[in-house]
């Protein structure tokens, strides 16, 4: 089955500077990844995904970038703001999103003012 | 505006006492998903449905069932609840084939068993 590996697991950034966190899988079949930010208590939210198709996303301060051949997926938060304080989970589908999802082990973000 | 529903937000129950956790849907979703989340870990599949096909992961253990009566509803069922089910349980949807693709997810039910 699927393998998702995220790293780091905890990453603290000044307000205003760039966060990156990554991702790798091992199924070759995979080709849907989605990202969602977790706040506390509530339920994980979608905020931006990609397909195998496309190498790179951006939607206003976030990008994904997506290497197909080294198997790797990486979220890209710039200008980083205080709300940007959550736990980050990547995910990876072999189909387009339609049943399984295998999460990455999540990265706690904390954005400090 | 359309969603994903949880209900109750928080719910406490007894070692051995059956309990069941709702979710319904405004979205017309396919597919129904349901996971357990514990603390700092990441969300775990236990089954989904694709419209009324029911679909058990592996590890699922028995104690842990699941109807869906119609489109928009779909419940958990613990039938004997362990100190170890405490977690958040997580209902998401998604459209399902030749449809959106995107995971939606409700806000959970926190489950403490005492």
């Amino acid at each position: 089955g699927e393998n998702v590996e995220q790293h780091p697991s905890t990453l603290s950034v000044q307000e205003g500077d760039s966060a990156v966190i990554k991702c790798t899988y091992s199924d070759s079949a995979s080709n849907y990844f989605p990202w969602y930010k977790q706040e506390l208590g509530k339920g994980p939210q979608l905020i931006i995904d990609i397909r195998s198709n496309v190498g790179e996303k951006k939607d206003q301060r976030i990008a994904v970038t997506l290497n197909k051949t080294a198997k790797h997926f990486s979220l890209h938060i710039t200008e980083t703001q205080p709300e940007d304080s959550a736990v980050y989970f990547c995910a990876a589908s072999p189909s387009f999103g339609n049943e399984k999802l295998t999460f990455g082990t999540g990265t706690r973000l904390t954005i400090i003012p | 505006d359309a969603m994903v529903i949880q209900n109750p937000r928080y719910q406490v129950t007894q070692f051995g006492k059956p309990v069941t956790l709702s979710c319904s849907q405004t979205l017309n979703h396919n597919v129904m998903y349901w996971y357990q989340q514990k603390s700092s870990q990441a969300p775990k599949l236990l089954f989904h449905y694709y419209d009324k096909d029911f679909n058990n992961e592996a590890d699922t253990p028995d104690n842990f069932q699941s109807r869906r009566p119609n489109t928009s509803f779909c419940f958990l069922d613990i039938r004997s609840p362990g100190l170890g089910d405490a977690a958040m349980y997580l209902c998401a949807t998604s459209g399902g084939r030749g449809r959106s693709y995107e995971q939606y997810f409700g806000p959970g039910t926190r489950l403490t068993v005492t």
